[in-house]
């Protein structure tokens, strides 16, 4: 079954801290795999996408890294901010059927970052 | 980046009524957009995919008699709820496929959610 597993389900830190979010999948045939930053009562917006061959990408002090044979990815946030505030959903593209890939959703984690 | 833009962004309707929502793709076009619905403290559920001048395909346990989705052009697609109840209540999102839907760099945008209250 493919699924995608989020860990921690929530998290709190202090602001310029720096945090990291753990995202572990079962979905084959895999094609990427993205980090969304949803924020409450928003649409998800893209930080990341990684293919099989990319190990780490970087969007400002978004830090994602992808090992496709232990099937996990982690995306680190460095000296965080109050903005940074939001759900941090794990979705990867892949399960080929009829021709095309799904996206498949992890349940996100919901950070929060505090003063 | 490509925006994809929704609306109403928030509506409040009685049981038994008809809702309408609109998603748009701004400055691209688009063949291929998708409907979600997301509970509270859920992740995205991928309700249908809609493709341009076609019918949507629909996820199993989705009443598509319900949730009516029209894709008439490269730029919008509307999703329906018919006969809205309490348990309909949720955040529909949709997101548009910038490029070809089975390559690797492909791009889903999301618009911004709908939050849809059925009293």
């Amino acid at each position: 079954k493919n699924q995608v597993e989020q860990s921690p389900q929530s998290l709190i830190i202090l602001e310029g801290k720096n945090c990291t979010l753990q995202c572990n999948y079962t979905v084959s045939p895999f094609s990427n795999l993205r980090w969304y930053k949803q924020d409450t009562g928003r649409g998800p917006v893209s930080l990341t996408i990684m293919t099989f061959s990319e190990n780490t990408k970087s969007n400002g002090r978004y830090t994602a890294t992808l090992d496709a044979d232990t099937k996990q990815s982690s995306l680190h946030i460095t000296a965080s901010q109050l903005s940074d505030s939001a759900s941090y959903i794990c979705v990867v593209s892949g399960g080929m059927t009829g021709g095309y890939n799904k996206l498949i959703f992890g349940a996100g984690t919901r950070l929060a970052v505090h003063p | 980046g490509a925006v994809v833009s929704q609306h109403p962004s928030r509506v409040i309707c009685k049981s038994g009524t008809s809702v309408k929502i609109e998603c748009r793709s701004l400055d691209f076009q688009a063949t291929t957009m998708f409907w979600y619905r997301q509970f509270p403290k859920q992740s995205l559920m991928l309700m249908a995919t809609s493709n341009e001048g076609s019918k949507a395909t629909y996820e199993q346990g989705v009443e598509k008699d319900k949730f009516l989705i029209n894709h008439a052009s490269l730029t919008l697609s509307t999703l329906t709820v018919t006969s809205a109840h309490p348990e309909d209540s949720s955040f529909y999102i949709c997101s548009a496929l910038a490029g070809v839907y089975i390559s690797s760099t492909d791009t889903q945008y999301f618009g911004p959610g709908t939050r849809l209250t059925v009293l």
